[in-house]
């Protein structure tokens, strides 16, 4: 079955840019789209599609895509922004349509 | 604007029935996938199921066998059940709306746009 890769951790000084990435080869036909999720907490979408924002989602958040992979770019990151961030899509190659989540990146805003 | 509400037992014990119910409330039940996630404690989101108006489910191969999602669309309600559970099911589970829409010819995107405030289940003996 298709899955989607992340890097586990990663860490950014504030203020700074940092850039998630996933990876997967549903990614070749479906947007990835992006969920922030802080601790005890639902997660929440903020990006989808090319390149949207749900309305609230900052605009310091954008989303890229090439090939098999997608791209979560936060510029300026806040101290709110630390959290675990979630790519997923939708694998809908096989009889079986389904949905993946990638295994989440943490972020540590420094 | 759209809100989930879940419930369920948060207790259980091996080999029990796991049973939540999600309800939808302020928008339509129609044109979407309703899903079921799960979280295990300090571990990642895991798709469990989804189902739509219409009562058409997909699963998630590993669990297919011991779940059943339905749909009460006179309720704008959907249900997870998950069989003989163990501690591995131990999670924090959450419902959610899920959008599929094609932005390209063979361009897709896929969102779980609004979510249910998460129910904790246990399972101990």
């Amino acid at each position: 079955s298709s899955e989607l890769t992340q890097d586990p951790a990663v860490s950014v000084a504030l203020g700074q840019t940092v850039r998630i990435t996933c990876q997967g080869d549903s990614l070749r036909y479906y947007y990835a789209s992006w969920y922030q999720q802080k601790p005890r907490q639902a997660p929440v979408l903020v990006i989808y599609d090319k390149n949207n924002r749900p309305s609230g989602i900052p605009d310091r958040f954008s989303g890229s895509s090439s090939g098999n992979t997608a791209s979560l770019t936060i510029a300026g990151a806040q101290a709110e922004d630390e959290a675990d961030y979630y790519c997923n899509s939708r694998d809908s190659s096989g009889n079986h349509p389904h949905v993946i989540f990638g295994g989440g990146t943490k972020v540590t805003v420094l | 604007q759209v809100q989930l509400q879940q419930w369920g037992a948060g207790l259980l014990k091996p080999s029990e029935t796991l049973s939540l119910t999600c309800a939808v409330y302020g928008g339509s039940f129609s044109g979407y996938y309703w899903s079921w996630i799960r979280q295990p404690p300090g571990k990642g989101l895991e798709w469990i199921g989804e189902i739509n108006h219409s009562g058409s489910t997909n699963y998630n191969p590993s669990l297919k066998s011991r779940v059943n999602v339905s749909v009460d669309t006179s309720k704008n309600q959907f249900s997870l059940k998950l069989s003989a559970v163990t501690a591995a099911d131990t999670a924090a589970y959450y419902c959610a709306r899920g959008e599929n829409q094609r932005v390209l010819k063979n361009y897709y995107y896929y969102i779980m746009d609004v979510w249910g405030q998460g129910t904790t289940v246990t399972v101990s003996s």
